[in-house]
């Protein structure tokens, strides 16, 4: 049974810093990873998919890595922002089961506060 | 891009009632579409898949009886937490992948609080 584990579960920083948020899972047999931001009471945004045959994902400043043969990803935030407090979900989707629509397994998310 | 929606955003019942919970896909089809389950200060769960025209399939220890799913549709899924309890106050998010050659996307919905007094 897959199990993700999010590192640190809670992380608190001022404005301006570079931060890494940690990713594990279980079984390195994965299609792919996916992390998700979710705001206080709502739902999830997504925001870096990377598939199993890739090594990391870029967008502004998120970039993020995966390494499945050890079962690590990791988010990094460049010059953080109050408006990047949220929790942020890291998410697997197995390979196993042969269908197209894999069902995705959460971990229990890093909860960011950016500080002015 | 593609969007979710799901009604109501926000319900309150009394204990032994039965709630409906709506996930719509309004702008692509979704055979498939998943149903999660998040208490506070928790991750995801995964309760259920719905397919569309089929039973539903239930992860282990969630009882099918109790959470009712019907997706009737390409763009509805239902959830029916039948004779509700406390315990079962949670925020409830759906799932949907859209239909096609790209499989890899699930967009989910805004999520349902469901508080049970």
């Amino acid at each position: 049974k897959q199990e993700v584990t999010q590192i640190p579960a809670a992380l608190s920083v001022p404005e301006g810093e570079n931060l890494v948020l940690n990713c594990s899972f279980t079984d390195s047999a994965i299609y792919n990873l996916q992390w998700f931001r979710q705001d206080p009471g709502k739902g999830l945004t997504s925001l870096l998919l990377i598939q199993s045959s890739q090594r990391e994902q870029t967008s502004g400043r998120l970039n993020a890595s995966l390494d499945k043969s050890s079962g690590r990803s990791t988010l990094y935030i460049a010059a953080s922002q109050p408006g990047d407090s949220a929790t942020y979900l890291c998410a697997v989707r197995d390979s196993a089961g042969g269908t197209s629509y894999g069902k995705l397994t959460f971990g229990q998310g890093t909860i960011l506060t950016v500080h002015p | 891009g593609a969007v979710v929606s799901q009604h109501p955003s926000r319900v309150i019942c009394k204990s032994g009632t039965s709630v409906k919970i709506e996930c719509r896909s309004l702008d692509f089809q979704a055979t498939t579409m998943f149903w999660y389950r998040q208490f506070p200060k928790q991750s995801l769960m995964l309760m259920a898949t719905s397919n569309e025209g089929s039973k539903a399939t239930y992860e282990q220890g969630v009882e099918k009886d109790k959470f009712l799913i019907n997706h009737a549709s390409l763009t509805l899924s239902t959830l029916t937490v039948t004779s509700a309890h406390p315990e079962d106050s949670s925020f409830y998010i759906c799932s949907a992948p859209p239909r096609g050659p790209s499989t890899d996307t699930q967009y989910f919905g805004p999520g349902t609080r469901l508080t049970v007094l």
